[in-house]
């Protein structure tokens, strides 16, 4: 299994865009399904969406008007941007990844936080 | 979207007793092409990412103690620890990889009583 890295800023502020990067280990992110997933703190499990090595995207329709997954295969990496960010987008984010399209989440990132404020 | 309900939302269980906890989806997760479940399981520790355990509704994810099963299709599934043990103490999440958006359940925490 490939092992995961999120890094970004800690600390975004409203209305302003939030930026991460998962980087990819043991294994090649030309290959595979690659989300990104949040848990807003004490709650549950919400999917953002997918970027397959292609290029092609899947985004949760709650979101999609404000996300873009891409992948960078030069530093095996992929990255979420989240815009137009609230309170509400106050969260853990995980990056993971899956073997195929119809697939479970196999490898995960460790998370990292990313608070909303002023 | 497919709806994923948990219950109970959580439960305190003796130590080597037994844990049920269910998962039903809004919609049938089954594909009848292959007669497979799209469901997953998933543990996660406090401070840790989740971690599968079960696939296809019942296959059991390698390094994962037989003492985790999972059962059920179409709608209704389970998730069984046969015997608790307090290492099994987490939070466990069903997850439907059948449609997109893939969605979760809310989570059942698990206790030592």
């Amino acid at each position: 299994q490939v092992q995961l890295q999120e890094s970004g800023p800690g600390l975004v502020k409203p209305s302003e865009t939030l930026s991460l990067t998962c980087t990819v280990s043991g294994g090649s992110v030309s290959s595979y399904y690659w989300s990104w997933i949040r848990q807003p703190p004490g709650k549950g499990l919400e999917w953002i969406g997918y970027i397959y090595y292609g290029g092609s995207t899947n985004y949760n329709p709650s979101l999609t008007s404000r996300v873009t997954i891409s992948v960078d295969t030069s530093k095996n990496q992929f990255s979420l941007k989240l815009t137009s960010v609230t309170a509400a987008d106050t969260a853990m984010y995980y990056c993971a990844s899956s073997a195929g399209d119809y697939h479970w989440f196999d490898s995960w990132g460790q998370g990292t936080l990313v608070t909303v404020s002023s | 979207d497919i709806v994923m309900t948990q219950s109970p939302d959580s439960l305190a269980v003796s130590l080597g007793e037994r844990a049920t906890i269910n998962c039903k989806s809004s919609q049938s997760v089954l594909y009848s092409s292959n007669n497979k479940n799209y469901l997953a399981w998933y543990q996660q520790k406090p401070g840790q990412p989740p971690k599968v355990l079960i696939y296809w509704a019942s296959i059991r994810e390698s390094g994962v103690p037989d003492r985790f099963s999972g059962s059920g299709s179409g709608t209704d599934f389970t998730l069984t620890i046969s015997s608790l043990q307090a290492e099994d103490v987490a939070l466990y999440y069903c997850q439907q990889y059948y449609r997109t958006p893939r969605t979760f359940g809310q989570g059942t925490k698990v206790e030592i009583k």
